[in-house]
């Protein structure tokens, strides 16, 4: 398998404030890296695919100023959450592509905006 | 736009019973269909399929795909309260995005 790990593992904020997750592929490379999010009971959304040294791609409805996702290095990509409000709260998960077919999960972060 | 589709969407057997997972997908240019497991946490992998007809098999867990059907199937045999999860099946289709099914939650009493 590989490891991919995510920092902070649990956060709460105040409403209005950023929140920046960091997610590290620690034992490959990866070129692709994708964010989730997770609702209660309900399964994982793809938000956005990052690249290595390019902008991310976002999907239908996630707004790009919001989630900034940032990919500088083959084994990091950060989400950074501006201006969180409580619709916000939710579980964020991460994964780096190892080749051509499979993908490797970070923990993942919950957030909860107060 | 691609789609996938698990059912049951619950399930609650005893401990011994033997279960069976079902997914079913509508994927432009299918590459692959992954199979997880996710407790508290992030989803953990446990196969991956890309040709049709071969079983892959894991201790008491095992899997196969049909293209033809446009499904897999997820076997757990003997289950044991530490399968109680969610199992989740995705398929990666094009611009190697994985679509996720919503999942089905097993539960094992006891």
């Amino acid at each position: 398998g590989a490891v991919v790990s995510q920092h902070p593992s649990r956060v709460i904020c105040k409403s209005g404030t950023s929140v920046k997750i960091e997610c590290r592929s620690l034992d490959f490379q990866a070129t692709t890296m994708f964010w989730y999010r997770q609702f209660p009971k309900q399964s994982l959304m793809l938000m956005a695919t990052s690249n290595e040294g390019s902008k991310a791609t976002y999907e239908q409805g996630v707004e790009k100023d919001k989630f900034l996702i940032n990919h500088a290095s083959l084994t990091l990509s950060t989400l950074t959450v501006t201006s969180a409000h409580p619709e916000d709260s939710s579980f964020y998960i991460c994964s780096g592509q190892k080749g051509y077919n499979e993908q490797f999960f970070g923990p993942g972060t919950r957030l909860t905006v107060l | 736009e691609d789609k996938v589709v698990q059912s049951p969407l619950s399930l609650v057997v005893h401990e011994g019973d033997t279960v069976t997972l079902n997914c079913s997908y509508e994927v432009t240019n299918f590459r692959s269909l992954l199979w997880y497991k996710q407790e508290k946490k992030a989803p953990t992998f446990l196969f991956m399929l890309t040709s049709s007809g071969i079983e892959k098999k894991s201790g008491r867990l095992s899997s196969i795909l049909d293209k033809k059907e446009l499904s897999s199937i997820l076997n757990i045999t003997a289950t044991q309260t530490g399968d109680s999860a969610i199992y989740l099946c995705a398929v990666y289709g094009a611009n190697s995005k994985l679509t996720f099914g919503k999942g089905i939650t097993l539960s094992v009493r006891p």
